[in-house]
């Protein structure tokens, strides 16, 4: 059974503080992808980043940026020099190949609701 | 390049009552994913399409949800009848064939009285 763990349930901070958010995978899966959604107040997923087992290289983007240990079973997103358009809800998701070779749904966690104050 | 549709974005219906909804998927994505996401919690697996054939319907509860993609192209999920504990945003998604970047809708969300 896969499971994604993100204990921050709300997060709070003042615009322009550096922010991170915490993820934790269970597989049993030797490949695997991880992913980060963003879910503003409009209520539509938005797409942040994919990042498959064997690529533990760490990713920068823009503002955002990402962390991958398989060692701690940890996928965190860190937000720099956050802004209040920043402010969501954010899923960390896992998903493995199935029998069939194309990909399983997604397994979702709880989500952090960010919130940048002015 | 058009997304993901889906309608109605909202619904009201009383418990007992049938509904349905409509998604789109991306042209060219042969995979088509339903979730529910259900108010403070993260969005769950219903059924998933690759092409026209069922994939994984595992959390589907079956005795009141169905789901069909006859050509391959849009889907319709139903509810029937409706019980209180399905009040939730449906969410649709889909991927290209063996890629696995799902690219999400705007949702309906549903509010059973």
């Amino acid at each position: 059974a896969q499971k994604v763990t993100q204990a921050q349930t709300e997060i709070s901070v003042v615009e322009k503080e550096d922010v991170t958010l915490d993820c934790v995978y269970e597989t049993r899966d030797t490949t695997y992808y991880l992913f980060w959604y963003k879910q503003p107040p409009s209520g539509e997923l938005v797409f942040l980043i994919r990042r498959n087992s064997f690529d533990e290289q760490n990713e920068i983007s823009g503002r955002y940026s990402w962390n991958f240990q398989k060692s701690t079973s940890s996928f965190n997103f860190t937000i720099t020099a956050s802004q209040v358009v920043d402010s969501a809800v954010y899923f960390c998701a896992l998903s493995t190949r199935h029998s069939g070779g194309g990909a399983d749904g997604l397994t979702f966690g709880k989500g952090t609701h960010l919130i940048i104050q002015p | 390049e058009a997304g993901v549709a889906q309608s109605p974005r909202y619904k009201i219906i009383e418990k007992r009552q049938s509904v349905a909804f409509w998604c789109n998927p991306i042209s060219g994505h042969a995979t088509l994913y339903w979730y529910q996401q259900i108010l403070g919690q993260g969005p769950k697996l219903l059924i998933q399409f690759q092409n026209n054939g069922v994939v994984d319907d595992s959390q589907l509860p079956k005795d009141r949800f169905s789901a069909e993609r006859l050509k391959g192209v849009d889907s319709t999920l139903k509810i029937q009848p409706a019980k209180l504990e399905d009040s939730a945003v449906y969410l649709c998604a889909s991927s290209l064939a063996g890629v696995d970047t799902q690219y999400f809708g705007p949702g309906t969300r549903l509010t059973v009285l």
